[in-house]
């Protein structure tokens, strides 16, 4: 049972321009949520989080958003840039007892120079 | 300086020989993870260890047991190889919680023939 999901698999954009990176989440128990990046052949690399008392957390070019009555987070990208290809995985964990990161399959973002 | 090291990189093997992963954390992490990165790019934990205890054990096959020495090493070995376990298998760690994210290794890629 998959807990965390990102339904569009891969995700095309012109170097300037916004990327938009959606996650969606079934568990209600889970406060706190991350999105990674991953390059071929390497490990992912945490890039930013948010936790559920926020609605938005920003980090330079990267806007975290979550609508928690919707169970549903996006990751902005502005202005893109081609070294900003790489899959994507959003995640989530439930602070409280086990901590264990819920993963989703990932996006892989193509941003065209 | 590599914070979270996995060795090897690339692992192939025959069907029904043992294996083993070695994963080490250069970072003070009190916390160490697997992951596996299957076919459909899914990353699901198997296993958490937190100062040399295990936490998390997921529905895994007892073919698979981690083993950490002491809290900056948790490798993994794996009986009895069957073609399911080709996949990706990510080690990673974390402080506490990891609320401020894991830091994963870069991979070993098992193929079993």
């Amino acid at each position: 049972d998959q807990q965390v999901k990102q339904n569009s698999p891969s995700l095309s954009v012109q170097e300037g321009r916004i990327s938009i990176l959606n996650c969606d989440y079934t568990n209600s128990m889970f406060d706190y949520f991350l999105w990674y990046k991953k390059y071929p052949a390497e490990g992912p690399t945490f890039l930013i989080s948010i936790s559920s008392i926020k609605d938005k957390n920003e980090d330079g070019r990267f806007t975290v958003f979550l609508n928690k009555s919707a169970k549903h987070l996006s990751l902005h990208i502005v202005p893109s840039q081609p070294g900003d290809s790489a899959v994507y995985f959003c995640a989530a964990s439930a602070r409280t007892g086990a901590n264990n990161l819920f993963f989703g399959t990932g996006t892989r973002l193509t941003v065209i120079p | 300086d590599t914070a979270v090291s996995q060795t090897p990189k690339y692992l192939v093997t025959q069907m029904g020989n043992d294996k083993s992963i070695k994963c080490e954390q250069n970072l003070g992490h009190d916390t160490m993870y697997w992951y596996k990165q299957d076919s459909k790019k899914f990353l699901k934990i198997m296993f958490s260890y937190n100062n040399k205890e295990l936490i998390i054990n997921e529905t895994v096959p007892n073919r698979f047991s981690p083993k950490s020495p002491d809290k900056a090493h948790l490798n993994l070995h794996i009986n009895s190889l069957e073609l399911g376990d080709s996949a990706v298998y990510f080690c990673a760690s974390s402080q506490g919680s990891g609320n401020y994210g894991y830091t994963f290794g870069s991979g070993t890629r098992l193929t079993v023939v």
